[in-house]
C-alpha cells in the first residue's frame, strides 16, 4: 500500500485534457511540494514537473501541476498517443523521513 | 548533462547479496545526492535510500535497514548499492538517481538494472 493515493488508471482520446490526482496528509504533501514523474515501460523514468508546479526545461506546457491541502494533480493537456505511460507523484514525509510515491496511475490514450 | 549509466542484469539465489553500480558521466556530480529506487513487477516505484555528496551520510528506508548499504566512490564519479539476505521479493529493477539536494526532486534517473532473485 503506497503512502500517497493515486487511481491505478485514466483514459482521454487524442486533444482532450485529463487530471490525475495524488492524495496525501499533513506529514508529506501537506507539508511539502510535489514531483511527478513519466515511466514509459523499459526506460528511465523522467521528471516531469517539481515543486507541485514548475516544469524542467524541455518538458512540453501541456503538462501542469499544482497543489492544494495535502493532494496535488497533474493535468495533461492536447492528450497525445505518446503520453501513454504510467505516471507517478513523489514527496518527502516529515514522520517517515523519506520520499514517498503513489502507487502510479497508468494513462491510456484510446 | 549528467547522465547515469547502471551496470548490468543480476541473477542471485536467495540469501545471496549484490552490488549494483551507478556511474555519471557528463558535468560532474560531485554536489548530487544520489538516490536508489526500486520497482518491482507490478508493483510502483519504492524509495530505498540517499547517500549525500561526500559519502559521509546516509539515509535508508526503514524496510531496508540492516539488509542496505549506499557508497559513493568521488574519484569515479561512482555510487554503489549493496543489498544482502535477497528473497524472492527483491526480484526488481533497481534505478539510481540524482537530486541536488536531500529534499530536492530527482533529477535525472539511470537505465535500471534488474535483479532476479530465484533458486
Amino acid at each position: 500500500q503506497s503512502v500517497l493515493t493515486q487511481p491505478p488508471s485514466a483514459s482521454g482520446t487524442p486533444g482532450q485534457r485529463v487530471t490525475i490526482s495524488c492524495s496525501g496528509r499533513s506529514s508529506n504533501i501537506g507539508g511539502n511540494t510535489v514531483n511527478w514523474y513519466q515511466h514509459l515501460p523499459g526506460m528511465a523514468p523522467k521528471l516531469l514537473v517539481h515543486s507541485s508546479n514548475h516544469r524542467p526545461s524541455g518538458v512540453p506546457d501541456r503538462f501542469s501541476g499544482s497543489k492544494s491541502g495535502t493532494s496535488a494533480s497533474l493535468a495533461i493537456s492536447g492528450l497525445q498517443s505518446e503520453d501513454e505511460a504510467d505516471y507517478y507523484c513523489a514527496t518527502w514525509d516529515d514522520n517517515l523521513k523519506g520520499w514517498v510515491f503513489g502507487g502510479g496511475t497508468k494513462l491510456t490514450v484510446l | 548533462q549528467v547522465q547515469l549509466a547502471q551496470s548490468g542484469p543480476e541473477m542471485r539465489k536467495p540469501g545471496a547479496s549484490v552490488q549494483i553500480s551507478c556511474k555519471a558521466s557528463g558535468n560532474t556530480f560531485t554536489n548530487d545526492h544520489m538516490h536508489w529506487v526500486r520497482q518491482a513487477p507490478g508493483q510502483g516505484l519504492e524509495w530505498m535510500g540517499i547517500i549525500n555528496p561526500s559519502g559521509q551520510a546516509t539515509s535508508y528506508t526503514q524496510k531496508f535497514q540492516g539488509r542496505v548499504t549506499m557508497t559513493r566512490d568521488t574519484s569515479t564519479n561512482t555510487v554503489y548499492m549493496d543489498l544482502t539476505n535477497l528473497t524472492s521479493e527483491d526480484t526488481a529493477v533497481y534505478y539510481c538517481a540524482r537530486s541536488g539536494g536531500w529534499y530536492a526532486h530527482f533529477q535525472t534517473w539511470g537505465q535500471g538494472t534488474l535483479v532476479t532473485v530465484s533458486s
